[in-house]
Order: structure tokens, then C-alpha cells, then sequence
């Protein structure tokens, strides 16, 4: 069973300061990897996409990828209130889009101003 | 650029009916994705349209079935409606398989409600 693992939360964090989401996954040989912000009663927006060990910055946003230990966080700085929503993993297995894709239960981010 | 569009917004609809929802892919995207995503959970794949062609399944029964157009939207249909199908129906469209990049872009969704 593929799975992808996520804090539920909530994770609270003051105005200005930097938000950290992590995420676990299953499966070694996933080729992408995606977040996406959720508001609530929204459907989930993307927000970056990461493919290569290493970070990857846009913006505010860094996504950080490590398959060696199957780990990919977001790191979020200089948190606004706006940010608050349900943060998705998501994870490709396959490359070739036949799985879909598989994601995790979402943390909720809380920002406090 | 047109983004994903889906309708209708909401329904309800009584046990054992059947359904039909609707997407409209993102201009220039051929691959469409439908998903489940039921309160407090994160959404899970249906299946994947490409080309008019079920390319990929999740582990959905057969009463969910769906159908892609020559211009790309797509429809998803499920009989025999349980309670349990009570879930926000999300459409993702992406600019195809070969793409590796495979971004998918979601509509505003369906909101379901079987009673």
C-alpha cells in the first residue's frame, strides 16, 4: 500500500515567522512531488512542485525534497494570516500519471496574528 | 487562459440514483483526473482520461465510470448512489502523460450529497 503521511495538526504559528510542513512517503521509487493549499470549503490550489533532491524556492515558498529518507517538506516565511489553510501533499509513483495521484490528509496551518 | 471548470456546484440526490457530473478541462490541457475527497480527508484518485482513453483506475468500484470528449471535458457518472459517496467530487486537468512535469490543476469541485 502506497501511502503518504502527514501531521493533521493543527501546527500554530506567529505572524511573521516561518511555517514548517512535513511529509513521509511510502514508496522509493516516487518521481514527483507536489503541495497544494486548500482554504476551507475550497478545492486545493497548487503551489509547488519538486522533482530533485535539494530545495526549490518561488516566492515565500521552499519545498524541500530527500528520497534517500522518502522525506519532502514547505517551509513557508514571513507567515501571513492568509496562509492559513490546509496544506496537501501529493505524490506522483509512477511518472506517468497512470496512479494518479496519491495524497496525504492534509496539515492544517493555523496563523496567528 | 480558461482555468478548470466543473458542474454542477452541488447536488443531492436519494440513495440507489444515479449521477452525472461535469468538467471542462484548462485550455491546452488533454488529460483529465477525477478525485474523491471526502470531510477531513485528502482527495483519492478515481481515474485518469487521455485522449478519450481510461488511462489509470484507483480503487473505485465499477458503478463509477466516466467518458472524455474530443475537445477534452469529461464526465464522471456514478450509479446505484450510496451515502458513503457524500464527498466534494474534484476535476484535475494536466497537460498530458508525456509531460513530466505532470502538474494538475483542480476545478472548484462538486459538492455531493446522497441522502
Amino acid at each position: 500500500q502506497k501511502e503518504v503521511e502527514q501531521n493533521s495538526g493543527p501546527l500554530s504559528v506567529p505572524e511573521g515567522a516561518i511555517a514548517s510542513l512535513n511529509c513521509t512517503y511510502s514508496d522509493r521509487g516516487s518521481q514527483s512531488f507536489f503541495w497544494y493549499r486548500q482554504y476551507s470549503g475550497k478545492s486545493p490550489e497548487l503551489i509547488m512542485s519538486i522533482y530533485s533532491n535539494g530545495d526549490k524556492e518561488d516566492g515565500r515558498f521552499t519545498a524541500q525534497l530527500n528520497k534517500a529518507s522518502q522525506y519532502v517538506s514547505l517551509l513557508i516565511r514571513d507567515s501571513q494570516p492568509s496562509d492559513s489553510a490546509t496544506y496537501l501533499c501529493a505524490v506522483n509513483w509512477s511518472g506517468g500519471g497512470a496512479d494518479g495521484l496519491t495524497f496525504g490528509k492534509g496539515t492544517h496551518l493555523i496563523i496567528q496574528p | 487562459e480558461t482555468g478548470v471548470t466543473q458542474s454542477p456546484t452541488h447536488l443531492i440526490k436519494t440513495r440507489g440514483q444515479q449521477v452525472t457530473l461535469r468538467c471542462s478541462s484548462q485550455s491546452g490541457h488533454n488529460t483529465v483526473s477525477w478525485y474523491q475527497q471526502a470531510l477531513g480527508q485528502g482527495p483519492q484518485f478515481i481515474f485518469q482520461y487521455y485522449r478519450e482513453e481510461e488511462n489509470g483506475r484507483g480503487n473505485f468500484p465499477p458503478r463509477f465510470s466516466g467518458l472524455q470528449f474530443p475537445n477534452y471535458s469529461s464526465e464522471l457518472n456514478v450509479n446505484a448512489l450510496e451515502l458513503d459517496d457524500s464527498a466534494l467530487y474534484l476535476c484535475a486537468s494536466s497537460e498530458g502523460l508525456a509531460d513530466s512535469s505532470y502538474e494538475q490543476y483542480f476545478g472548484p469541485g462538486t459538492r455531493l450529497t446522497v441522502t
